[in-house]
């Protein structure tokens, strides 16, 4: 099974300004099968990116990924109040995992 | 769009079984692979299993002894049973589009495993 760890644990920052989350997989990941997610309190996750760098639909092009074989970045450019949450990277190589998150604080 | 809503008891007995349904609207059960997930309070997500209505299934490796899912496609719904509860399974439970790409998701449903 290909364990995600993500870091920070928590990342605090201003509207503005720019977020980089980091999903790193203990064996190398098909770049066709790593996700991530948002979670905000009480609500399911919601899909961002698939596929390392790909768009869900409606998502906000200031959401980007980048990545391959084990390391993997989440950028957000320009914080927005309403990105705070929760943010889940996923692989999938068999099995379905996920990373333990990244909580994003809005300043 | 697919619209997911997870059905079944809030509150199972410790050593019972957890029973679960995902009823599927706006999207043909019969297209797409199907998932069920799990959040334990103040924690991340685990996946439990994905399933096709031909059969196929794929189970955590962890809870594969345990699990046993169906889907019904004249209902457009699939379902998760979980045996020998314990409180450890107490999570909100998610069913969700997909297999690894999960795009659509139900509202969840608080388990709580206790006597």
């Amino acid at each position: 099974e290909i364990v995600l760890t993500q870091s920070p644990g928590t990342l605090s920052l201003s509207p503005g300004e720019r977020a980089t989350l980091s999903c790193r997989a203990s064996q190398s990941v098909s770049n066709t099968y790593l996700a991530w997610y948002q979670q905000k309190p009480a609500q399911a996750p919601r899909l961002l990116i698939y596929g390392v760098s790909n768009r869900a639909p409606g998502i906000p092009d200031r959401f980007s990924g980048s990545g391959s074989g084990t390391d993997f970045t989440l950028s957000i450019s320009r914080l927005e109040p309403e990105d705070f949450g929760v943010y889940y990277c996923q692989q999938y190589a068999g099995s379905v995992t996920f990373g333990p998150g990244t909580k994003v604080d809005i300043k | 769009q697919a619209q997911l809503q997870e059905s079944g008891p809030g509150l199972v007995k410790p050593s019972e079984t957890l029973s679960l349904t995902c009823t599927v609207s706006g999207d043909s059960i019969t297209d797409h692979y199907w998932s069920w997930f799990r959040q334990p309070p103040g924690r991340g997500l685990e996946w439990i299993a994905f399933m096709y209505y031909s059969g196929t299934t794929n189970y955590n490796p962890s809870l594969r002894s345990r699990v046993t899912t169906s889907i019904d496609t004249s209902k457009s719904q699939f379902s998760l049973k979980l045996s020998s509860a314990t409180a450890a399974d107490t999570a909100v439970y998610y069913c969700a589009k997909g297999s690894w790409k999960l795009d659509y998701w139900g509202q969840g449903i608080l388990v709580t495993v206790s006597s």
